[in-house]
């Protein structure tokens, strides 16, 4: 929705796996943002690129989760060594114009079994 | 203590009636603030801005009290489509926050 693609729209893993949760805007825009939310909680912030860069990665939770934005467009979250307690659902955003309103994907829902 | 608190809720408020929720932040720097509304698993979506001059959207009013660091949403003669999630947002460098959420049950 709202010109973001989150692919894949869930995924169930095992415990101890990688996973990459993909995130593709539509192009044109610079700052591209990564939540977490769980159940009954608001979106928790992990991570914001501006172009290739990331800006912000001060939510990360670990040195398991990792994001990259090679070439300015597609964002990649990747989470190594899943943990249970890593299943949520991972939101990705797209800045509009003013760079501050944001315009979410429909997330990736993430089971770690 | 979290940057952005809301008081969870829920609210559960007759059609027609008039609701408020707050919402404090801790961050004297924040600079933008908005309201988001969110569906039972949907994404959130903007709501709206808030400025500290107070606005309106409809039946929408957001108010920023920057000395409190308050933030306030009403909502007049609410509908049964009101029913949702209402998240109270902090930009603060780029740094795009979200509070937990305050729910809001419309009855008929």
């Amino acid at each position: 929705g709202a010109g973001v693609s989150q692919t894949p729209s869930n995924k169930v893993t095992e415990k101890g796996k990688y996973v990459e949760l993909r995130c593709d805007p539509i192009s044109g825009h610079t700052a591209l943002y990564w939540y977490r939310q769980s159940l009954g909680q608001g979106p928790e912030f992990l991570i914001y690129f501006q172009g290739t860069g990331a800006a912000d990665d001060s939510g990360l939770p670990n040195d398991r989760f990792f994001a990259v934005r090679p070439e300015g467009s597609v964002s990649t979250l990747k989470i190594q060594r899943t943990e249970r307690g890593d299943s949520a659902v991972y939101l990705c955003a797209r800045a509009g114009q003013d760079g501050e309103k944001l315009f979410f994907g429909s997330g990736t829902q993430l089971s770690v079994l | 203590r979290k940057e952005v608190e809301q008081d969870p809720g829920p609210f559960n408020v007759p059609e027609g009636a008039t609701v408020a929720f707050n919402c404090t932040y801790s961050n004297s720097a924040s600079q933008s603030f908005f309201w988001y509304r969110q569906d039972c698993r949907k994404e959130p979506k903007l709501l709206m801005s808030v400025y500290s001059s107070g606005n309106e959207d409809g039946r929408f009013t957001a108010q920023l009290n920057r000395a409190s660091q308050y933030i306030s949403l009403l909502i007049r003669d609410s509908k049964l489509s009101d029913s949702a999630t209402y998240l109270c947002v902090v930009n603060r460098d780029d740094k795009i926050i979200f509070g937990k959420g305050t729910r809001l049950h419309i009855l008929p």
